[in-house]
């Protein structure tokens, strides 16, 4: 089967660092993805990493460890707009298709 | 590009009666995603199109759904007869490849009371 697992809160503070991890079971694994949703709002992509390593854009950035079966999504210089939830997500196989995770809600205080 | 299109945003019904949720995905997007959201389940992927073509519908809970995809810039999700355990936020995402970014729509809302 096909699992992911990740925290189901997390709170920081305004201008702290957040690091929202993800362990995955999966077969065919294609890649892991992060998406933003806020409340009442449509989930948003944030980032993919397909090889191993460290992806970076602006304050928001990704890693990747394919041996481990782990990942992560880390938020820097946090902003209150920061909250919402964050989804990770599996391809599966070549196929287009992702399996996503529960989801972790950020509340970033003042 | 305006995005990925759905209607209605918000849908509220009764039981036992049909629902149609439509879906107009980004042009030019060769795969097409229906999802289905609760605070239970979470985002559940119900069916996805390549091409057009039914690709896998594994996630679709039931007899009771059946999706279509007639053309490349339309699909619609059907639920005949609705229940209330029916009632969640249904998404709509397109996307270009298999390069996991999908384009999500706002959402349809559905209540089944």
């Amino acid at each position: 089967g096909q699992s992911l697992e990740q925290p189901s809160e997390v709170t920081a503070v305004e201008g702290a660092i957040v690091q929202i991890n993800c362990t995955y079971q999966t077969s065919g694994f294609y890649g892991l993805s992060w998406y933003q949703q806020h409340d009442g709002g449509a989930p948003t992509f944030l980032s993919y990493n397909g090889l191993d390593g460290l992806e970076e854009t602006g304050r928001f950035s990704s890693f990747l460890s394919r041996s481990d079966s782990y990942g992560y999504l880390l938020l820097q210089e946090l902003q209150m707009k920061d909250s919402a939830s964050y989804f990770c997500a599996v391809g599966s196989g070549n196929t287009g298709k992702l399996i996503f995770g529960q989801g972790t809600t950020l509340q970033v205080k003042p | 590009d305006a995005g990925v299109i759905q209607s209605p945003r918000h849908e509220v019904t009764e039981m036992g009666q049909e629902v149609t949720l439509r879906c107009k995905p980004i042009s030019g997007h060769d795969y097409l995603f229906w999802y289905r959201q609760t605070m239970m389940r979470g985002l559940e992927l119900l069916i996805y199109f390549n091409n057009n073509v039914p690709i896998d519908d594994s996630g679709m809970p039931e007899d009771r759904f059946s999706a279509k995809m007639p053309n490349a810039s339309f699909s619609t999700l059907k639920i005949q007869p609705s229940e209330p355990r029916d009632s969640a936020v249904y998404f709509c995402a397109s996307s270009p490849g298999t390069n996991n970014e999908q384009f999500f729509g706002p959402g349809t809302r559905l209540t089944v009371l």
